[in-house]
């Protein structure tokens, strides 16, 4: 079955530190990722994409893709207690394929 | 805030139950996925739409599983005989055609408890 895993389950940093979560689909036709955000209470809310090689940033989140090894990493800089929240990325096919598949997700707690 | 309108945002039933929750997706979205979000937080794809046509869903044998997207009115998930199981949250998303890999909009989900 077709999955993309997460890790680690959960991460606690201290405000102003760096946070860095990581995510690998075990499927070759996943080309293009999403990282969502999901605070307590709230549906999720994408927060970035990523589909070539390389870093992609974007304020203070920075992600990162390699697609030789379908691993992708969220980098958030400067991490705020707002950041706090589950994080899940989302993988799909190329262009036409409308199946999404999430991830297990990262609880990130930053404290103040 | 969420322009994927989602009611109810709470619903309790007891085993044996029907359960029904709404979607107005975002406008001018005319793909809409269902996922069932569990305690654990993972997500499960149920289907998904384009306009009033099923692009994809997972096999429903159990048959208590349905949705529909009618034209001018709010898409639908009804479970028809609730099991204690089904517990969970219930997101909807919507997005553009997914050419190019659209972002997927959610709503704030319904959370059914079955008693």
């Amino acid at each position: 079955q077709q999955k993309v895993q997460q890790s680690p389950e959960s991460l606690s940093v201290p405000e102003g530190g760096m946070a860095s979560l990581n995510c690998t689909s075990s499927d070759r036709n996943f080309q293009y990722f999403w990282w969502y955000r999901q605070h307590s209470g709230e549906g999720p809310k994408a927060l970035m994409s990523i589909f070539s090689d390389g870093d992609k940033k974007e304020g203070r989140f920075t992600a990162h893709l390699n697609k030789a090894s379908l691993h992708v990493s969220l980098h958030i800089r400067d991490s705020q207690p707002s950041d706090s929240a589950l994080y899940f990325c989302a993988a799909s096919e190329p262009a036409g394929g409308y199946k999404v598949v999430f991830g297990s997700g990262t609880r990130l707690l930053v404290s103040p | 805030n969420s322009k994927v309108i989602q009611t109810p945002r709470y619903l309790v039933k007891g085993q044996g139950q029907k359960a029904k929750m709404r979607c107005i997706p975002e406008k001018g979205h005319p793909v809409v996925f269902w996922y069932q979000q569990n305690k654990n937080n993972e997500f499960k794809f149920l289907i998904n739409f384009q306009n009033q046509e099923v692009l994809q869903q997972i096999d429903m044998t159990e048959k208590r599983f349905s949705a529909e997207c009618p034209s001018n009115s709010p898409c639908s998930l009804e479970i028809q005989s609730s099991e204690a199981g089904d517990s969970a949250l219930y997101l909807c998303a919507s997005s553009l055609p997914q050419i190019s890999n659209e972002r997927l909009f959610f709503g704030h989900g319904t959370k059914l408890s079955v008693l």
